[in-house]
């Protein structure tokens, strides 16, 4: 089965530098994977997914994620932060079990940006 | 476009008290599910549906029961609430292509029921 791993529940960068929210995955089939932003009080959006192609994605507010099979990573990276950024970030990937698509969520990570 | 709207927003409910949260979405989705959220456990789906009619179990379904009577809607039910449900729910949907496309199919959020049961 499907899993994902986000490694650190909390991160905490000064506004300006670099961003890096660790994922890994575990999949028996091509996997597709996703990362969504939670802001307080509310759902989670999606903020860019990988599919298959290019290995580096783009995604809103100027985040990318590059996946690497060699490593089952999908690290989540923006050049520099900003204070809106402050918010959880989950990593999921797409798991077809039992012949339906459903989305499996790692544990979260929480982005704190201080000034 | 309203999207996926979940009500209520917040709910108290006494152990062994019943409750229905009701997820209604406007993009004509097939897929729709219900997930709960807990700190440092992230997301776990309790339900999903494929359509109209259909419901499966998701990871933890125990204790709950869902409905699809509607394209639009899906319910999900607590016969008996227990402490353990204390969580915030949250409902998806998304749309079905083919099979193919339906990997990478975005889910659409709704922005949670917070349920506290005492």
């Amino acid at each position: 089965a499907q899993s994902v791993t986000q490694l650190g529940s909390h991160v905490s960068v000064s506004e300006g530098a670099l961003v890096l929210l660790r994922c890994n995955y575990s999949s028996s089939v091509p996997p597709y994977l996703f990362w969504y932003v939670q802001y307080p009080n509310q759902g989670l959006q999606l903020l860019l997914k990988y599919t298959t192609g290019a290995t580096l994605v783009k995604g809103i507010n100027g985040f990318e994620a590059e996946f690497k099979k060699s490593e089952t990573s999908f690290h989540l990276t923006k050049p520099s932060a900003h204070m809106s950024d402050a918010a959880e970030y989950f990593c999921a990937v797409s798991d077809m079990a039992g012949g339906y698509n459903k989305l499996i969520f790692g544990a979260g990570t929480r982005l704190a940006v201080h000034p | 476009n309203a999207g996926v709207t979940q009500t209520p927003k917040f709910r108290v409910l006494k152990t062994g008290q019943s409750m229905t949260l009701l997820c209604a979405q406007d993009m004509n989705h097939e897929y729709m599910y219900w997930y709960r959220q807990d700190p440092g456990m992230g997301l776990r789906l309790i339900h999903y549906s494929v359509g109209e009619g259909t419901t499966a179990k998701g990871e933890v379904p125990d204790g709950y029961n869902v409905s699809r009577l509607k394209k639009q809607n899906f319910l999900l039910g607590l016969e008996s609430a227990a402490p353990s449900q204390t969580s915030v729910y949250f409902c998806a949907s998304s749309s079905r292509g083919a099979r193919s496309s339906s990997y990478n199919s975005p889910l659409h959020f709704g922005n949670g029921t917070r349920l506290t049961v005492t």
